[in-house]
C-alpha cells in the first residue's frame, strides 16, 4: 500500500498569512503515460463531511478560491492557501488515487490566529 | 444539485451485522464508479471499497475483505454495504461518495457503532 504522511500535524497562522501543508507518498504517484500526479486535497471542518479542494495534484474544484492551490510531482506535494481567512480553519487531508487501496494522510489542522 | 444520503447506521454488538444504504440525487448514479469511505474517532480517512458502474469489478481495503460485500441497484439510484462479522475496529462514520478516483461529492455520514 502506498503510505501518505503530511506535515506539519497542525500550523496556526495568522489572518491574511500564507499557510503550507506538506505531503509525502511512499512511492511516486506520477502516471508516466499521461504525465498526471494522483494526488487530491480534501478540507474538513467539525461535523461535516469532507469537501474536495483540489485534484489531479493542481487542478482546483470548481468554486475553490485562487488563493488555494496545490503543487508538487511524484512523491512530495503541498498545499498553499494564501490570504488566509478565518474560514479557512479546517483539517486539510491529502489523498493518492494512483492505486488501491485509496490512501489519505493523517490530516494537518490548521487553525487561524 | 447533486446530493448522496446514507443510512443504516447504529449500534451493533461484535460479530453483528448492519447494511449501510445510499441514495443519490442530482445525478445518474448508473454513470460513476461509487465507494464508501470511513472515518474513525480521531483517525484518517480510510477508503473501505468500491464499485464499477455495472457491478463488474469492486474492490476492497485488505481489512474488510471477506466480511463486507460492496453492491448497487442503479435502477434505484442506491449504493450499498453489507457489514457482517463487524469489530469493535470497524467503529466508524461511513460516508458514501462519488468515485472520480478523487472523491468530488460526499455524503453527510453515517455512523456505525461496534461494542457490547
Amino acid at each position: 500500500d502506498i503510505v501518505v504522511t503530511q506535515s506539519p500535524d497542525s500550523l496556526a497562522v495568522s489572518l491574511g498569512e500564507r499557510a503550507t501543508i506538506n505531503c509525502k507518498s511512499s512511492q511516486s504517484v506520477l502516471y508516466s503515460s499521461n504525465n498526471k500526479n494522483y494526488l487530491a486535497w480534501y478540507q474538513q471542518k467539525p461535523g461535516q463531511p469532507p469537501k474536495l479542494l483540489i485534484y489531479w495534484a493542481s487542478t482546483r474544484e470548481s468554486g475553490v478560491p485562487d488563493r488555494i492551490s496545490g503543487s508538487g510531482s511524484g512523491t512530495d506535494f503541498a498545499l498553499t492557501i494564501s490570504g488566509l481567512q478565518a474560514e479557512d480553519g479546517a483539517v486539510y487531508y491529502c489523498q493518492q488515487y494512483y492505486t488501491t487501496p485509496y490512501t489519505f494522510g493523517q490530516g494537518t489542522k490548521l487553525e487561524i490566529k | 444539485e447533486v446530493q448522496l444520503g446514507e443510512s443504516g447506521g447504529g449500534l451493533v454488538q461484535p460479530g453483528g451485522s448492519l447494511r449501510l444504504s445510499c441514495v443519490a440525487s442530482g445525478f445518474t448514479l448508473s454513470s460513476y464508479w461509487m465507494s464508501w469511505v470511513r472515518q474513525a474517532p480521531g483517525k484518517r480517512l480510510e477508503w473501505v471499497a468500491n464499485i464499477k458502474q455495472d457491478e463488474s469489478e469492486k474492490y476492497y481495503v485488505d481489512s474488510v475483505k471477506g466480511r463486507f460485500t460492496i453492491s448497487r441497484d442503479n435502477a434505484k439510484n442506491s449504493l450499498y454495504l453489507q457489514m457482517n462479522n463487524l469489530r469493535a475496529e470497524d467503529t466508524a462514520v461511513y460516508y458514501c461518495v462519488r468515485d472520480l478516483a478523487y472523491f468530488d461529492c460526499w455524503g453527510q455520514g453515517t455512523p456505525v457503532t461496534v461494542s457490547s
